[in-house]
């Protein structure tokens, strides 16, 4: 089946400690991109990648890292969290670079305390 | 960047009624016009889509119209039901140039649909 996978679902951790959220898909689509959604904000993006070890920033990038080793993976790094990042993430991809639809993974809620 | 707006931010409807979503642009030259759909707790996904090519696109009760003139796209559900309730998104999209890949949303709008 084609989609999207973004482990873990739900997350709950401390300030400042280090945590990895990964996004996986086995579409072979180019482009990959992180969202994440809070009440009242829509979807903001937080980094996107057009292909392997090219990543460039989105809206909301402070705070966060990427990286993009393999096509089918980019994992989101939260190398000191803080609460203002209690969020939900989404990853997203597609086949092209744009004019083409995005399809979401199921979302990580990321508690942070 | 491209500052999207939707309006409005939110709207109930009886059962039956048609509903409309706008969404206003600011890049000129954005080409492809998404509409995303949110149930609650779930992920959104693409309900459909047009490109600056076309002026308006249809599929069953769900349309989309474009006046690139005015930069502005529209959802139209008409004969809505309980199952259209969810909250909708736009993130029009321009290819090319120096913001090339990079998206913004529109805020939402969370439709209702009354029984």
């Amino acid at each position: 089946e084609a989609q999207v996978t973004q482990n873990p679902r739900y997350l709950i951790t401390v300030t400042g400690k280090k945590l990895t959220v990964t996004c996986s898909q086995n579409m072979n689509h180019e482009y990959m991109s992180w969202y994440r959604q809070d009440p009242g904000l829509g979807l903001r993006q937080i980094y996107y990648s057009m292909n392997v070890e090219v990543t460039d920033k989105g809206d909301v990038p402070e705070g966060y890292k990427v990286s993009r080793k393999e096509k089918r993976n980019f994992p989101l790094i939260l190398e000191s969290p803080s609460p203002n990042q209690t969020s939900l993430y989404f990853c997203a991809s597609r086949p092209g670079s744009y004019n083409s639809p995005l399809h979401f993974g199921n979302g990580t809620r990321l508690t942070v305390t | 960047g491209e500052n999207v707006e939707q309006h409005p931010s939110t709207l109930s409807v009886q059962e039956g009624d048609s509903a409309v979503i706008k969404c206003t642009y600011s890049d000129s030259a954005s080409n492809y016009f998404p509409w995303y759909k949110q149930e609650l707790g779930k992920r959104p996904q693409l309900i459909i889509d047009i490109r600056s090519n076309v002026g308006e696109k249809k599929d069953q009760r769900i349309a989309v119209t474009l006046n690139k003139t005015a930069k502005h796209f529209s959802l139209h559900i008409t004969e809505t039901q309980p199952e259209d309730s969810a909250v909708y998104f736009c993130a029009p999209e321009t290819g090319g140039g120096t913001s090339y890949g990079k998206l913004t949303f529109g805020q939402g709008t969370i439709l209702t649909v009354h029984p």
